[in-house]
């Protein structure tokens, strides 16, 4: 079974500031993907960004990046010039072959206006 | 486009009693999947649905369980309610393409038993 990690149960963040969320996954395959849910306090689940595992190559997502680690099982995601709609709960998955999401515990991001 | 929808937004239960939660997918999704998230367990994996048929389904006892009908939205059912199935139940719905097959999660079923 797939573990994800979040080792950050809340960060704060200056308005325009950046700010990283750290996951670390353990796995025995070789494909898969990464995302980066958020869930503000309406509840509804929205996807922020996904990660091939075969691709190097970062992915974007306008103010939203990812560091892959594939070889440290890492999957960091940042938030550059917060905004205080960014404010939420933030979760890392893991989605195994069988098509199931593994989360983390998840991380709250609060922005300071 | 509308995205995924869940009924109802909120249910009241007494313990022993059998829930219905419904959900629609995004229009032309075949994969449906339902999660708990429960306070203090976090989001777990309980069913997944493809064409009409189970595919997956997560460390839940049998009285959790669900069907898909032929137009893909879906229903899941809780027999025999306990105090501890009180939680957040979320479905999400993707296609079953590979390369295209992110879940777009609804706004969820908040189930409290009492």
């Amino acid at each position: 079974a797939q573990t994800v990690t979040q080792s950050q149960p809340e960060m704060s963040v200056q308005e325009a500031e950046t700010v990283t969320l750290s996951c670390t996954y353990d796995t025995s395959e070789s494909d898969y993907y990464l995302f980066w849910y958020k869930q503000p306090p309406s509840r509804q689940m929205i996807l922020v960004i996904r990660q091939e595992a075969y691709k190097q190559q970062n992915a974007t997502e306008n103010r939203f990046s990812v560091n892959f680690q594939k070889a440290a099982k890492s999957f960091s995601l940042k938030i550059s010039d917060s905004q205080l709609g960014d404010a939420a709960m933030y979760f890392c998955a893991y989605r195994s072959g069988d098509y199931k999401l593994s989360f983390g515990a998840g991380t709250t991001v609060t922005v300071r206006a | 486009e509308a995205g995924v929808t869940q009924s109802p937004t909120h249910l009241i239960k007494t313990r022993g009693q059998q829930a219905t939660l419904r959900c629609s997918p995004i229009s032309g999704h075949t994969s449906v999947y339902w999660y708990q998230q429960a306070l203090g367990l976090g989001l777990q994996f309980l069913l997944w649905y493809d064409e009409g048929e189970e595919r997956n389904r997560g460390n839940f006892p049998p009285r959790f369980s669900g069907r898909q009908f032929p137009n893909y939205s879906s229903e899941l059912n809780v027999n025999a309610l306990e105090l501890e199935d009180s939680a957040l139940y979320l479905c999400a719905s993707s296609l079953r393409l590979a390369g295209a097959d992110t879940q777009y999660f609804g706004p969820g079923t908040r189930l409290t038993v009492l």
